[in-house]
């Protein structure tokens, strides 16, 4: 099984803030990487999927970059709605695997 | 619109069942593959199974394993989960998800991801 680990586990940020979230994985999943956004009471939203290709929908403040076995999430100044728990997960092999999540909040 | 609407959740005792249902609409459903992801209370997501686009291959986590089943039914255009041997430790709000093919493979392996999620249904194992 292939561990995925966020980091950090939470930040703090100001809106206008950028912001970066790093996931690295126990082995080498190629470009197979997803990005999730969830709010509090609410179901995961995809953001990014091929490690760097946006969901049709999503705004280009969120980006996505990385291959093999670190990748990273930026979210570029930050809104009151960009506040919430960023998932990121491996499709690269079954069991698909989750990070543990990062919590943004607010400073 | 594209929609995932999840039902089935309840409370129930360790060692009993519970089916869960995906019901699909919006899109083509014979066309995709789909999953089920849970989260514990305050826990982060765990993906639990998932069928292929055929519905011949499916896939578990081990902790599920053996005691999950997934399945489906394309002329409902439905997806379900049946939960056996429950434990506390199943305890969750249960997402279904469909699945968007974004390359094939070698071996005609198919990469893909979750891009459209249920609202969730929960589950509470507990005496």
């Amino acid at each position: 099984e292939i561990q995925m680990t966020q980091s950090p586990s939470s930040v703090s940020a100001s809106v206008g803030d950028t912001v970066t979230i790093t996931c690295r994985a126990s082995q080498d999943i190629n470009k197979y990487l997803a990005w999730f956004q969830q709010k509090p009471g609410k179901a995961p939203k995809s953001l990014i999927y091929g490690g760097s290709n946006l969901q049709s929908g999503v705004p280009s403040k969120f980006s996505g970059s990385g291959s093999g076995t670190e990748f990273t999430l930026t979210i570029s100044s930050l809104q009151p709605e960009d506040f919430a728990t960023y998932h990121c997960q491996q499709y690269y092999s079954y069991p698909w695997t989750f990070g543990q999540g990062t919590r943004v909040e607010v400073k | 619109d594209v929609q995932l609407v999840e039902s089935g959740g309840a409370l129930v005792q360790p060692g009993g069942s519970v089916r869960l249902s995906c019901a699909a609409s919006g899109f083509t459903f014979t066309s995709y593959g789909y999953s089920w992801v849970r989260q514990a209370p305050g826990k982060g997501l765990e993906w639990v199974s998932g069928i292929s686009v055929s519905g011949g291959n499916k896939f578990y986590a081990d902790s599920v394993k053996g005691r999950f089943t997934i399945s489906r039914d394309i002329s409902k255009n439905m997806v379900f989960l049946q939960m056996d041997s429950l434990r506390a430790g199943d305890t969750a709000i249960y997402y279904c998800a469909k699945e968007e093919v974004t390359e094939v493979g070698a071996f005609n392996y198919y990469y893909k991801y979750m891009d459209v999620w249920g609202i969730g249904t929960t589950v509470t194992v507990s005496s």
